[in-house]
């Protein structure tokens, strides 16, 4: 079993702030992290794919970066808005043979107020 | 785009039946899963499919079993449903290797009664 941590669990921020968390996980044999969204009533949707120590990805107001050798990554939302509100789940596979199980963390639930 | 769907939105089903939940994704995906999302747990894997045929245990398979008859389809069974099966069901299916994103179907809510 792959031990993946986040946090906070959840985050009660107000609108243009700026917010971050964190996934952690063990350094070692390490493959590939994902950053999901997952909205309420609706299904996951992959953010980021990162594989690369260093590796610095952008989506709009969202990034994240990756650290391989200390085993975590933080995910960055600039000027928050509602509409960011959502859990946010990192997960890694267990191996990067064709079989490849994800693993998620518990997810952080981020709440916007208007 | 990609596509994978699931049989049931919401389903209510009695202590003791047998309970399939079908998956179908469109996009000839080789690796597909089936979490189970119960608060505060985050998304918890419970069988992992790699090919036809191929299945893998997760974290928590008791109580569960997979079919794999076609690419395509993925079948997650509860052999005999329990009141500690209620929780949502989330389908994912992603090409093979590590570094290709997954996609998830709707999720089914499903409560034993």
């Amino acid at each position: 079993i792959l031990n993946v941590e986040q946090s906070p669990q959840s985050l009660h921020v107000q609108e243009g702030d700026s917010t971050n968390f964190t996934c952690s996980f063990p350094s070692s044999n390490f493959y590939a992290l994902h950053w999901y969204r997952w909205e309420t009533a609706k299904s996951p949707e992959a953010l980021f794919v990162m594989t690369l120590n260093g590796d610095e990805k952008k989506k709009g107001r969202i990034s994240a970066t990756l650290n391989t050798k200390e085993g975590y990554s933080y995910l960055y939302i600039k000027g928050s808005q509602p509409e960011d509100s959502a859990t946010y789940l990192c997960a890694l596979p267990l191996d990067n043979n064709a079989g490849n199980m994800l693993t998620f963390g518990g997810g952080t639930r981020l709440m916007v107020k208007p | 785009d990609v596509k994978v769907t699931q049989s049931s939105r919401y389903l209510v089903k009695r202590t003791g039946e047998k309970v399939f939940l079908e998956c179908v994704q469109d996009m000839d995906h080789e690796n597909m899963f089936w979490y189970r999302q119960d608060p505060g747990l985050g998304l918890r894997l419970i069988y992992f499919s790699y090919d036809v045929k191929m299945k893998e245990k997760g974290d928590i398979p008791e109580g569960y079993s997979v079919s794999r008859e076609k690419k395509e389809r993925f079948s997650l069974i509860l052999e005999s449903a329990s009141t500690n099966q209620t929780s949502m069901y989330l389908c994912a299916s992603s090409l093979a290797g590590g570094n290709t994103e997954a996609f998830f179907g709707q999720g089914t809510r499903l409560t034993v009664v």
